[in-house]
């Protein structure tokens, strides 16, 4: 079945230091794949998305890149904020599985003053 | 736009007692529906999905079934809790080629 796997965290930084969250997925199909973002306090939301193989998605600085070859949609932000604490969440949605959301296990990011 | 009305926030319930959450779907039709667990200092775990009325498929076994007795309606049942079923319950939804839409969640401590 459908699987996706991320770093584990908690992975504590520093402001304006790089932040990179690996996630690798298998998948029997071709997935769309996700991140997601849950604040402290607060509900999961979409951070960014990507439908095909190469696409980017980008949005509040953070971008990730589907990688067919590797099977992976890793995080990435250049300069991380106190505002960007939060666990991230990776997760595929495959048309050969009814499109069902897998989610990876999150990581939990705290980035400190 | 899609929402997903979950209630309670919160619920602390007894061990052996039984347990009923229900989400419900506004803004779109015929959705996948989801219920997630997230235990302490885990992930996302599904529990069930379904594709439409009466459809359930369940990933995990365990102590908690789930129903969908009407298109936008959605339930988490249990007869008796037990200790481990404390955790985080999540509803989430989405439709073909969209992103997924999510309750705010139950909280829930069992006893």
């Amino acid at each position: 079945g459908d699987s996706v796997t991320q770093m584990e965290g908690p992975v504590t930084l520093s402001e304006e230091a790089f932040l990179t969250i690996n996630c690798t997925y298998t998948a029997t199909g071709y997935p769309s794949l996700f991140w997601y973002v849950q604040y402290p306090g607060e509900g999961l939301q979409l951070l960014l998305k990507a439908t095909k193989a190469d696409d980017k998605g980008s949005n509040k600085g953070f971008e990730a890149t589907y990688r067919k070859e590797t099977t992976s949609f890793h995080l990435e932000k250049g300069s991380v904020q106190v505002s960007d604490s939060a666990v991230y969440f990776c997760a595929l949605s495959d048309p050969n599985a009814g499109n069902k959301l897998t989610f990876g296990g999150g990581t939990r990011v705290l980035v400190k003053p | 736009s899609q929402t997903i009305h979950q209630w309670p926030a919160t619920l602390v319930q007894p061990v052996g007692s039984p347990l009923s959450l229900e989400c419900t779907v506004e803004g779109t039709s015929n959705p996948n529906l989801y219920w997630y667990r997230q235990a302490a200092g885990r992930g996302l775990q599904l529990l069930f999905y379904s594709v439409g009325i009466g459809q359930i498929s369940s990933e995990v076994p365990q102590n908690l079934s789930a129903s969908r007795p009407q298109d936008r309606q959605f339930i988490l049942s249990s007869k008796k809790l037990l200790l481990s079923d404390s955790g985080f319950y999540l509803c989430a939804g989405d439709r073909v080629n969209t992103e997924a839409f999510f309750g705010q969640g139950t909280r829930l401590t069992v006893v």
